[in-house]
């Protein structure tokens, strides 16, 4: 997975609560994204960082905040999970926004359960 | 409406048969097209990358086509192998990327 981590890989959590989902990378890429998987829908992008401090708003970004205080960290904030934030969550890296270097390199997921 | 449409949703197929699998978008202009193949549990991993100028791209049994015309992609997979079984992804990059659902391949003994 390219030297992407994701944590915790699995957490299950009640209606309400604050959550945390951490993305570390050794690959000194700029750009971190966090996108949600859902059954019958393509990746959707929540947050993208293009640089240290530096964040930007994806497609459905409402209920979800960002961090990236270090090149290698990215933090994904629900602030009050709700049922609808169920979802397999993806961190991604790439070199560039643009042209072929946007591969995006995945991370291997993280599996949120909102009771 | 998603920009990125893939088809079939699913397919079943046996182990060494070929088997074709659709995109069609409508962003428009791209700048890249890629399809990602998603193991079960695991992130997606980059198989092809196309530019609108370039019409096929193999990656050993993995052969991706495109007609930038009709706005339409293909990926072919050849002698399919139980490996192969995982979830196809297109992908449109156009500033951002456009995800399609992608279709769900199983492939049997």
């Amino acid at each position: 997975d390219a030297g992407i981590t994701q944590s915790p890989r699995h957490k299950v959590t009640e209606t309400g609560t604050p959550v945390t989902l951490r993305c570390h990378q050794t690959e000194n890429h700029r750009y971190m994204y966090w996108y949600r998987q859902d059954p019958g829908h393509g990746l959707r992008l929540i947050h993208y960082s293009y640089g240290v401090k530096d964040t930007d708003k994806g497609e459905v970004s409402d209920g979800y905040s960002v961090s990236r205080s270090k090149t290698e960290d990215f933090l994904l904030t629900l602030e009050s999970a709700t049922s609808s934030q169920t979802s397999v969550y993806f961190c991604a890296i790439s070199e560039s926004e643009t042209g072929v270097l946007n591969e995006q390199f995945f991370g291997p997921g993280t599996r949120l359960t909102v009771l | 409406k998603n920009q990125v449409e893939q088809s079939p949703q699913s397919l079943i197929i046996l182990e060494g048969k070929n088997c074709t699998l659709q995109c069609n978008y409508t962003v428009s202009p791209f700048s890249n097209l890629r399809w990602y193949k998603q193991d079960t549990g695991r992130g997606p991993v980059s198989l092809t990358i196309m530019t609108f100028s370039e019409n096929t791209k193999s990656n050993g049994r993995y052969t991706a086509t495109l007609d930038a015309d009709t706005k339409q992609s293909s990926l072919h997979i050849t002698a399919s192998q139980l490996s192969d079984s995982a979830s196809y992804i297109c992908v449109v990059s156009a500033g951002d990327m456009r995800f399609g659902a992608g279709t769900r391949l199983t492939v049997k003994p």
